[in-house]
């Protein structure tokens, strides 16, 4: 069975310091991914997605970065974090753009 | 513009009652896929159902079903018999036929037991 990690749990981080937010998927080839973002009582905001390997497209503009450099390596970053990048931060895959979407556990991320 | 609603941003229900949360949308495109996610307190988003728009007959997954009709524009899940497990961030979300998922504003859902 496909399973989908998320690292690390929670992460708290000062203004201007570099991310790197980790996500993989087990058990399953060539998968779709997506980076959402949730903000505190909100609904989710899709950020990037990805359909294979150095393939990016990005939903909105903002100082994070994406990158797939293996099959079911998907890395979300930003090279200087802003009050505003605070969230919760999901991940998922998909067999296909338009099938289910399963989603990773979370990261929680506090800028200060 | 697609958008999705979901007007109820809390709901309480008696455990063992069965529970309606709504979801509304709004598009032009004949063609897309509807979809129900749970998200309990720890954060994961939990797939729980899914209806093409060209489905004949709505779907279930044991508890959980989808009272779809089309012409209203409407996607409401039905959970059957409630569990106090069943507490937690309920979120409609739609395949446009972009390929991408579009979430509603989620309803909190509190059994009572």
């Amino acid at each position: 069975s496909q399973t989908i990690h998320q690292w690390p749990a929670t992460l708290v981080q000062p203004v201007g310091s570099p991310l790197s937010l980790e996500c993989t998927v087990e058990g399953t080839s060539n998968p779709n991914l997506y980076w959402y973002r949730q903000a505190a009582g909100r609904g989710l905001q899709l950020l990037f997605y990805s359909v294979g390997i150095g393939q990016i497209s990005s939903e909105v503009p903002q100082n994070l970065s994406a990158s797939r450099p293996q099959d079911r390596q998907f890395i979300l970053s930003s090279k200087k974090l802003l009050l505003s990048d605070s969230g919760f931060y999901l991940c998922a895959w998909s067999g296909d753009l338009a099938e289910t979407q399963y989603f990773g556990p979370g990261t929680r991320l506090l800028v200060l | 513009a697609q958008k999705i609603t979901q007007t109820q941003p809390g709901m309480f229900v008696q455990e063992k009652e069965a529970v309606t949360l709504d979801c509304t949308y709004d598009t032009s495109d004949p063609s897309y896929g509807l979809f129900w996610y749970k998200q309990p307190s720890s954060g994961e988003m939990i797939f729980l159902i899914y209806q093409g728009s060209y489905d004949q007959q709505n779907a279930t997954e044991g508890r959980y079903s989808l009272n779809f009709q089309k012409a209203r524009k409407s996607a409401n899940l039905v959970i059957s018999a409630s569990q106090l497990g069943d507490s937690a961030m309920y979120f409609c979300a739609i395949d446009f036929g972009n390929e991408k998922l579009t979430f509603g504003t989620g309803t909190r859902l509190t059994i009572i037991p």
